[in-house]
């Protein structure tokens, strides 16, 4: 089976640029993911997509983030302009309900985004 | 509020040792945790998970042991081996949420 698949893997930009990172779920997993990651701490979830729809969006930055799930599988997350403070791995992240409420996710190898 | 720390942010043991990775959460809503392993360069692997209802849990060379009282959690890992060096988080979900909240991690180095 496929995992979760990113691209791309590794992003330089300048303060004030934009970027753009592509995340393909497992195939059939309803939700997806964004996380950020900054050097030395866990995932932060940024957004949840169910479908094409957003259940959890409350930490995202949405004055320069933004992220979309139009078809309901392939997704795409934005920055514009970037700060320095954006410089993070960047981890998608498709689930799939295998019990009770509890639903198993599936992490991508991330994106490693640094702004100078 | 919502918080997961880790005790130490790194611990180095021998090839064969066992390890124990301790993890302390704040949100006694918190009904389901998770282990994770991150190597360089990957995303997290799910390495074993536990309900509050539960106070162990056995996988092949990890246990999970869960104290609500003093909401404590730890990973044990049996005869550690080098590809067991990694950096751990553990992770916890409030009740009837999806969404994880993740500790800071303990960089785990297996020396040969």
């Amino acid at each position: 089976e496929a995992g979760v698949a990113q691209s791309p893997r590794y992003k330089i930009i300048e303060k004030r640029q934009s970027v753009a990172f592509w995340c393909n779920p497992i195939s059939g997993h309803a939700t997806l993911y964004w996380y950020q990651q900054i050097l030395g701490q866990g995932p932060k979830l940024l957004i949840q997509f169910q479908n094409n729809g957003v259940v959890d969006d409350s930490q995202l930055p949405k004055d320069r983030f933004s992220a979309e799930r139009l078809k309901g599988v392939d997704s795409t997350l934005k920055i514009q302009p970037a700060k320095l403070e954006d410089s993070a791995v960047y981890l998608c992240a498709s689930s799939l309900q295998i019990a009770g409420g509890i639903y198993e996710q599936y992490f991508g190898p991330g994106t490693r985004l640094t702004v100078t | 509020g919502e918080s997961v720390g880790l005790h130490l942010p790194t611990l180095s043991v021998q090839e064969g040792d066992n390890s124990i990775i301790n993890c302390a959460y704040s949100n006694s809503a918190s009904d389901y945790f998770i282990w994770y392993k991150q190597e360089s360069g990957k995303g997290p692997q799910f390495i074993i998970d536990i309900r509050s209802n539960m106070d162990k849990r056995q996988g092949q060379r990890v246990t999970v042991l869960l104290n609500k009282t003093v909401k404590h959690l730890s990973l044990q890992i049996a005869a550690t081996q080098p590809g067991d060096s990694a950096v751990y988080f553990c992770a916890e979900r409030k009740g009837g949420s999806e969404k994880l909240v993740f500790g800071k991690g303990t960089k785990l180095t297996v020396n040969p």
